[in-house]
């Protein structure tokens, strides 16, 4: 009973460096998304998915890539590390329709300095 | 993307039940209402959702506006561990991923 697992739970990273995110959930959903929430506002859309090998941007994708080979797997990309990074990262996934609703992971507590 | 609106806090007493309002005054026929939660330090938790009818769950009720330009959460009694950030988005039928567009939520206060 696992749902949406996010990996790492923290990391610290320097200016410029690189990591991914890694989104893995066992429910089966088509779509799934990336989220950043930054301290004391409200998610914003990074990326999402409508299912393996189709991605598209959201709100805010400047500084990330993303990629969907399979149907659990996720992952966000940050290549060159900034301090506007600084962010958590939550995943989520769901059922295709506006009648489906979210199942969220329990982020990523990143910091970039 | 229909927008909505809701107060910035809220506060209520222990065992007591919680109405929080959200107008969304241009929603479209399609669109769902969603609610969600986000206790601190933690993800975003679904809590309910409907589209015309009332709706009932183990953690709250929703009702809807006959002409779905608002709806209220109901928390029929309210703990301490209610106390977190209940945001009411729209989940639109006709975008691409039928993505949530979190606005800012109420932030719901729980005195013992």
């Amino acid at each position: 009973n696992a749902g949406v697992t996010q990996t790492p739970k923290f990391r610290i990273l320097k200016i410029g460096q690189s990591m991914t995110l890694q989104c893995t959930q066992d429910m089966n959903h088509n779509y799934m998304y990336w989220y950043r929430q930054d301290p004391g506002m409200g998610l914003k859309l990074i990326y999402y998915s409508v299912g393996a090998g189709i991605t598209d941007k959201g709100e805010v994708p400047n500084g990330y890539n993303v990629s969907r080979s399979t149907t659990e797997d996720f992952p966000l990309r940050l290549e060159l590390a900034a301090p506007s990074q600084t962010s958590v990262y939550f995943c989520a996934s769901s059922f295709v329709g506006s009648g489906s609703p979210l199942h969220f992971g329990n982020g990523t507590r990143l910091t970039v300095t | 993307d229909a927008k909505t609106t809701q107060p910035n806090s809220m506060e209520s007493n222990e065992e007591e039940p919680v109405h929080l309002p959200c107008n969304h005054s241009t929603i479209s026929g399609t669109d769902y209402i969603h609610w969600y939660r986000q206790l601190p330090s933690q993800g975003p938790e679904y809590v309910i959702h409907g589209l015309t009818s009332n709706v009932n769950n183990r953690m709250a009720s929703l009702a809807i506006a006959e002409d779905r330009k608002s709806s209220t959460l109901i928390l029929h009694r309210a703990t301490l561990r209610d106390a977190a950030v209940y945001y009411c988005i729209l989940r639109a039928i006709n975008n691409a991923g039928n993505m949530l567009t979190f606005g800012g939520g109420t932030r719901l206060m729980v005195k013992p």
